[in-house]
């Protein structure tokens, strides 16, 4: 069974710092997918990754995937509060079903 | 251009009671899945199906039962709710390659008591 890793869990960050977000999995995997969940929201798409060495950028979030490492991350420049929120990451690994990680709740604080 | 729409979005039930919960979607995606989330757990998968007609069991399937009649409808169904069954259920879908990813809907909040 494929296992997905983050870390941290909680992340509590000023405005204006820098950070990186970690997704680990367990086994070989060319997809990963980022979304993000504002509280009592559903999950919205972010980045998808289809392949190694992929990088996307979308304003102040950029993600990228290592498939050799089994890693991916997503790195928040200049973080303002209107980036707080749950942060997943799926693994795609060819089946029927994306494998979630359990989240990384990010907390930007003026 | 509604995406995926799940109804209800909130509902408490009685230990024992049944119900069932609707997700449609209007993108024409042939892969639909049912998620469940609990705090500190992730996104754990119930069942998903690949095409109209099919379902296939996910991680946790136990106390549940789907159907999938029509393409753009999949249907969630509990015949005993229990108080383990207390969760925010997602249903999402894609396309066949999943090239975009899921579309998630809105999610429903479950209650049973």
């Amino acid at each position: 069974e494929l296992k997905v890793e983050q870390n941290p869990l909680f992340l509590s960050m000023q405005e204006g710092k820098n950070y990186t977000i970690y997704c680990n999995y367990s086994t070989t995997s060319d997809r990963l997918y980022w979304y993000r969940q504002d509280p009592g929201k559903s999950l919205e798409s972010l980045f998808v990754l289809l392949s190694n060495g992929a990088v996307k950028q979308e304003g102040r979030l950029m993600a990228s995937l290592d498939t050799k490492a089994r890693l991916s991350t997503l790195h928040i420049t200049a973080a303002v509060h209107d980036l707080s929120a749950t942060y997943f990451c799926a693994v795609d690994r060819g089946g029927n079903q994306f494998y979630f990680g359990t989240g990384t709740s990010l907390t930007v604080i003026p | 251009n509604a995406g995926v729409t799940q109804t209800p979005k909130f509902r408490v039930l009685k230990t024992g009671q049944s119900m069932t919960l609707l997700c449609a979607q209007d993108m024409n995606h042939e892969y639909m899945y049912w998620y469940r989330q609990d705090p500190g757990m992730g996104l754990r998968l119930i069942h998903y199906s690949v095409g109209e007609g099919t379902t296939a069991k996910g991680e946790v399937p136990d106390g549940y039962n789907v159907s999938r009649l029509k393409k753009q409808n999949f249907l969630l169904g509990l015949e005993s709710a229990a108080p383990s069954q207390t969760s925010v259920y997602f249903c999402a879908s894609s396309y066949m390659d999943k090239l975009y990813g899921y579309t998630f809907g809105s999610g429903t909040r479950l209650t049973v008591v």
